[in-house]
C-alpha cells in the first residue's frame, strides 16, 4: 500500500534553534516529493520539490534532503523564526503519468517558542 | 493576484441538511481537487476534476457529490450532512506539467451538528 509517514508528530523549539523533520514512504513508483508549509487556517504551500536524482536542495533557511535507495527524506529548519510555526506535510507523487494523484503525510506541527 | 478562494470560509449545520461548498479560481488551471482533513489524518481526496467534463471519484467521495461548472469553478456538495463529515475541505487546483504543484485555497471550516 503506498504510504507516506512524518514523525515526530510534533515538534516545539526555541526561537534561532535548528530541527529536522523526517519523512518515509513506501510510495512506487516514485516521481516526486514535495514540502508543504500550513500555517493556521490556510492552505498548503509548496516549500520544495525533490526528484529521483536529487539529493539536497534548499530554500531558505529551508533544505530538503532525499534518499531515493532507503526512501526517505527530511527538512531541516535552520535559525528557526517564529514565523516556521506551522505544519509541514510531506507529499509524494506516485505517478509518472501525470495523473496529480499525490499521496500525504499526516504532518508535524512546529511550534517555535520565543 | 491569481488565486484560489472558497466559500463560505466556516459553517455550522445540522445533521440531513444540504450543503454546498463552492471554489473559484483565477489561476486558469483546468485541473481541480476537493480534500478533506481531519486531525492526525494527511489530506485526503474526495473528487477531482481535469477538465470541464471530466469528474473522478477520489478515495472517500461516499456522501458527497460535485459539479464543474466552469474551468474556473468546481462545487462539493454534501447531499445529508453527517457529524462524521465535521472537517477542513481544501480545494486545489494544479496544471499539466507542473510537477504535479497544487495550489490550495483557504480551506472551509465544516461543522456538523
Amino acid at each position: 500500500k503506498n504510504q507516506v509517514e512524518q514523525s515526530p508528530q510534533s515538534l516545539i523549539i526555541l526561537e534561532g534553534k535548528n530541527c529536522t523533520l523526517q519523512c518515509n514512504y513506501t510510495v512506487s513508483p516514485f516521481s516526486n516529493l514535495r514540502w508543504y508549509k500550513q500555517d493556521t487556517g490556510r492552505g498548503p504551500v509548496s516549500l520544495t520539490i525533490m526528484t529521483f536524482s536529487e539529493n539536497t536542495k534548499s530554500n531558505g533557511r529551508y533544505t530538503a534532503t532525499l534518499d531515493a535507495d532507503t526512501k526517505q527524506s527530511s527538512l531541516h529548519i535552520t535559525a528557526s523564526q517564529l514565523s516556521d510555526s506551522a505544519s509541514y506535510i510531506c507529499v509524494v507523487s506516485g505517478s509518472s503519468s501525470n495523473t496529480g494523484k499525490l499521496i500525504f503525510g499526516q504532518g508535524t506541527t512546529l511550534q517555535v517558542k520565543p | 493576484d491569481a488565486d484560489v478562494t472558497q466559500t463560505p470560509r466556516n459553517r455550522i449545520t445540522k445533521t440531513g441538511k444540504r450543503i454546498m461548498l463552492e471554489c473559484s479560481q483565477t489561476k486558469g488551471h483546468d485541473r481541480m481537487y476537493w480534500y478533506r482533513q481531519d486531525p492526525g489524518l494527511g489530506l485526503r481526496l474526495i473528487y477531482y476534476s481535469f477538465d470541464v467534463k471530466d469528474i473522478n471519484k477520489g478515495e472517500i467521495s461516499d456522501g458527497y457529490s460535485v459539479s464543474r461548472q466552469a474551468q474556473a469553478k468546481f462545487s462539493l456538495s454534501l447531499e445529508s450532512a453527517i457529524p462524521n463529515q465535521t472537517a477542513l475541505y481544501f480545494c486545489a487546483t494544479s496544471v499539466l506539467g507542473g510537477a504535479d504543484e497544487q495550489f490550495f485555497g483557504p480551506g472551509t471550516r465544516l461543522t456538523v451538528l
